[in-house]
């Protein structure tokens, strides 16, 4: 089975801080994909890779960046926290092709920004 | 930019009944998934249909897809406890290959 691995369950930070959750997946996926999930706005797309080095916007890049320097890790950096970034926070991969295959999901980031 | 709207926002059911959960979509779509999230944790693909296909099956799932009306139906038989969750469709269009997650149904399945 795949196995998506997000770095931390829960995670407090403060305003102005610069913050990173890392994401590892064991399964050699091209694709791999961060979302924010908010009550009724279901999830958005803040970025996505398709390959090392390679990265895309989503529906809500701003205040955020990437980082995929290796396969099977990408990060998502908060360069600058703000109280509206407090979420949960989805990573997933997949194989190649993008929509033709399924998205397999860590258990997310609930992090707060005080 | 959701593409999928689920019906209804949440549905309370007794163990043993059929639960049946709606989506409809804008756009021309490539394929349609739906996945399940049990609270605080990660998403979970159930099936995942291509525009071809109008009917999937899998235990306890079956999904149909109707392109011409632009909705899909899930329905989960013999409701378990366990079944309890979010339900979420989520739609590939042909032009931009992402995948738009609609809101998710809330699944309550009382012993």
């Amino acid at each position: 089975d795949v196995k998506v691995t997000q770095s931390s369950r829960y995670l407090v930070k403060r305003t102005g801080e610069k913050v990173f959750l890392e994401c590892v997946q064991d399964m050699d996926h091209e694709n791999m994909f961060w979302y924010r999930q908010d009550p009724g706005l279901g999830l958005r797309l803040i970025y996505f890779s398709y390959d090392v080095k390679m990265k895309e916007k989503g529906d809500i890049p701003e205040g955020y960046s990437v980082s995929r320097e290796k396969k099977e890790r990408f990060s998502l950096i908060l360069e600058s926290a703000s109280t509206n970034q407090t979420s949960m926070y989805l990573c997933a991969s997949s194989l190649s092709g993008f929509g033709n295959q399924p998205q397999h999901f860590g258990d997310g980031t609930r992090l707060s920004i005080l | 930019s959701q593409q999928g709207e689920e019906d209804p926002q949440a549905l309370s059911i007794q163990e043993g009944e059929n639960a049946t959960m709606n989506c409809s979509y804008k756009t021309s779509i490539n394929n349609l998934q739906w996945y399940r999230q049990n609270s605080g944790r990660g998403l979970v693909h159930l099936i995942l249909i291509r525009s071809n296909e109008r009917e999937k099956h899998s235990g306890r799932l079956r999904v149909t897809l109707d392109t011409s009306k632009k909705s899909s139906s899930l329905l989960i038989t013999a409701s378990r406890a366990a079944d309890t969750a979010s339900y979420f469709c989520a739609t590939v269009d042909t032009g931009f290959q992402k995948l738009v997650f609609g809101t998710g149904t809330r699944l309550l399945v009382s012993p």
